[in-house]
């Protein structure tokens, strides 16, 4: 099944440790990008990856880091959370025409405390 | 930069009646993709409809249909005969021919009642 996959899907930290949200896709896509989304800003994009060893800041970058080692792999690095990194945070994945739908994983809803 | 704006917050509407969700962008290019995305309480994003910008003819997909204004920068999204599995967040989206990034309005919440 073409799926994108998050791990974890709720994650409650605390401020300062770092954390790693994992996402993989099994659709041989090359871009491959991070959001997040809050109450009344719709969904903001943090980085975006448009192939292996290649990523560039999104909107929102502050905070985050990514790497693209892998085709299916792009991780979201969160070195020093800090509370007002708590929001719901999606993976995405398309391939390289344009005009095709990404395709989102399920979600991971961080809480910094 | 391109905007989206979704300027209804909340809408409701009654089962099996019709609803329009607004949305309106700002762009200076002619060659660019629209999406509405829905996201029940699961959270899943899921693709609802898409329009190129070239293509003047309407987008439709069984219940749904957009009104693609290009010049007015407007992409409305009409609900025919509302069921209670379209209750929802709706997402309007644009991608530029760049292809690089998603750009997403703030989101209409959608309750459809029995």
């Amino acid at each position: 099944e073409a799926q994108v996959t998050q791990n974890p899907r709720y994650l409650i930290t605390v401020t300062g440790k770092k954390l790693t949200v994992t996402c993989s896709q099994n659709m041989n896509h090359e871009y491959m990008s991070w959001y997040r989304q809050d109450p009344g800003l719709g969904l903001r994009q943090i980085y975006y990856s448009m192939n292996v060893e290649v990523t560039d800041k999104g909107d929102v970058p502050e905070g985050y880091k990514v790497s693209r080692k892998e085709k299916r792999n792009f991780p979201l690095i969160l070195e020093s959370p800090s509370p007002n990194q708590t929001s719901l945070y999606f993976c995405a994945s398309s391939p390289r025409n344009v005009g095709t739908e990404a395709f989102f994983g399920q979600g991971t809803r961080l809480t910094v405390v | 930069a391109q905007t989206v704006t979704q300027s209804q917050p909340e809408m409701s509407v009654q089962e099996a009646e019709t609803v329009t969700l607004s949305c309106t962008y700002d762009t200076s290019e002619s060659n660019y993709y629209l999406f509405w995305y829905k996201q029940p309480p699961s959270r899943q994003m899921i693709l609802v409809i898409r329009q190129e910008a070239y293509k003047q003819q309407n987008a439709t997909e069984n219940r749904f249909s957009v009104n693609f204004q290009k010049a007015a920068k407007s992409f409305s999204l009409k609900i025919s005969d509302s069921q209670l599995g379209d209750t929802a967040m709706y997402f309007c989206a644009f991608r530029s021919n760049a292809g690089n990034m998603l750009t997403f309005g703030g989101g209409t919440r959608l309750m459809v009642k029995p």
